[in-house]
């Protein structure tokens, strides 16, 4: 079945690590994403690629870095830079026209140990 | 600015009641709309979607939403609730950029009483 992997589903960072957040999908899509969640918020868009190795800052990009390397993978790092990582984490494709629906992973929960 | 707003945080409806969610937005011209709906630890599942045309749109799971632009408004709606339906749901709006900019309301969480 094609569809978006995330992992870990739950991640735990110490001070001063960073960690990688996965997705893959298997759509053949050519845009991903990646956007937080916060408790009793939308979501916000941190990165996002049109293409392989082209990608943009969304609306809050600093303290995370992102590679695209493959069509089928966009890694996230949460970098010790973003002080407040704690949240959850979704990544999302589509097809990459214009306006076209968001397929989502089943997100990954990342909390500060 | 550009915006979008859920005005309802959190709504409770019984089983087999009717149900509406509000979905106001803030744009100079007409915009992609959309509703996703999420249950809990999980991703956004998309229900429906407006780009033009008829003005009432029909989505899964027997919902339905209604594009008024006198409004700007995107209200999703169901005639009958199922326990099922308990999640959160989003209104996201793609002010006619690549989807993937889409800006999304803070969502509505929607608890179902037997």
């Amino acid at each position: 079945d094609g569809g978006i992997t995330q992992s870990p589903k739950y991640l735990f960072r110490k001070e001063g690590q960073n960690v990688t957040l996965s997705c893959e999908q298997n759509l053949n899509h050519d845009a991903m994403y990646w956007y937080r969640q916060d408790p009793g918020q939308g979501l916000r868009l941190i990165y996002y690629s049109q293409i392989v190795n082209d990608f943009q800052k969304g609306d809050i990009a600093e303290g995370y870095s992102v590679s695209r390397e493959k069509k089928e993978s966009f890694p996230l790092t949460v970098t010790s830079a973003q002080k407040n990582p704690t949240a959850f984490y979704l990544c999302a494709s589509s097809i990459g026209t214009y306006n076209e629906k968001l397929f989502f992973g089943s997100g990954t929960q990342l909390s500060v140990l | 600015a550009q915006s979008v707003t859920q005005p309802d945080i959190h709504i409770t409806v019984s089983e087999g009641a009717s149900l509406e969610l509000r979905c106001n937005y803030s744009y100079g011209a007409t915009p992609y709309l959309f509703w996703y709906v999420q249950s809990p630890g999980q991703g956004l599942q998309l229900l429906l979607k407006y780009f033009s045309g008829d003005t009432l749109v029909q989505g899964i799971k027997g919902f339905e939403a209604e594009f008024k632009r006198s409004q700007s408004s995107f209200n999703l709606r169901k005639p009958s609730v199922h326990w099922s339906d308990a999640a959160e749901y989003f209104c996201a709006v793609d002010f006619n950029t690549n989807a993937g900019k889409s800006t999304f309301g803070d969502g509505t969480t929607l608890t179902v009483k037997p």
